[in-house]
């Protein structure tokens, strides 16, 4: 039930498209779902996160869509570029100060 | 822009021997996490640190685990007696209770163990 799974484990994507990743939970007691964005050899990185009182959240390129009912969020990395080439992981938490729950990862590469 | 930081970059150790790794967490930041990542893996929680005591342990965090904050600013784990499998990216993580649980990752060690 603490369970977060992740798809695909693998994306390849043109230079300018849409990169979508998809997640899906089981513990309806998540209300933090955040993305982060992890470099090789690097720390994971908050890219950006949503709570469950809205449906979608966009910050520059970047969009988190919710589905309460269906217990489902997703990353969509519009206009796709050779430097958002990463591996990318979901999570999820509740309340504050509480562990991450991560996906197992999605490895980004986009082709110039 | 305030970070995490962590030391050392990359350690590497014998079986059996202890490992200290340290972390300088954000400033003003009351919670306080390790993670690990075996290679190619996803994030594993191992612990959560809150108000001088530990709030949350996982499976992984046995015995030979502990952390410590032994002044305002360091945070560390430590592993008594290292075992091979405990070879992986190691990561701290600090959190401000007054966000949205929003969790900042220092760049990690890599602890590898022989």
């Amino acid at each position: 039930q603490q369970q977060v799974k992740q798809s695909p484990q693998s994306l390849i994507v043109q230079k300018g498209g849409i990169s979508i990743i998809n997640c899906a939970y089981e513990n309806t007691a998540f209300d933090y779902f955040p993305w982060y964005q992890q470099f090789p050899g690097k720390g994971p990185a908050l890219l950006i996160a949503i709570r469950p009182d809205v449906s979608e959240k966009k910050e520059g390129r970047f969009t988190i869509s919710f589905n309460k009912s269906a217990k489902q969020f997703s990353l969509h990395i519009m206009d796709s570029q050779p430097g958002d080439s990463a591996t990318y992981f979901c999570a999820a938490s509740w309340g504050y100060g509480n562990k991450l729950v991560f996906g197992a990862g999605t490895i980004l590469r986009v082709k110039s | 822009e305030p970070e995490v930081t962590q030391t050392p970059s990359h350690q590497v150790t014998q079986m059996g021997q202890e490992v200290i790794l340290r972390c300088v967490p954000i400033s003003n930041h009351l919670y306080f996490y390790w993670y690990r990542q075996i290679l190619g893996q996803k994030v594993e929680f191992l612990v959560s640190f809150y108000n001088n005591e530990i709030s949350e342990k996982s499976e992984i965090f046995d015995d030979q685990f502990s952390v410590e904050r032994p002044d305002g600013s360091n945070f560390t784990l430590k592993i008594r007696s290292t075992k091979l499998e405990d070879s992986a990216m190691y990561f701290c993580a600090s959190s401000a209770r007054e966000t949205s649980n929003e969790q900042y990752f220092g760049p990690g060690t890599r602890l590898t163990v022989t």
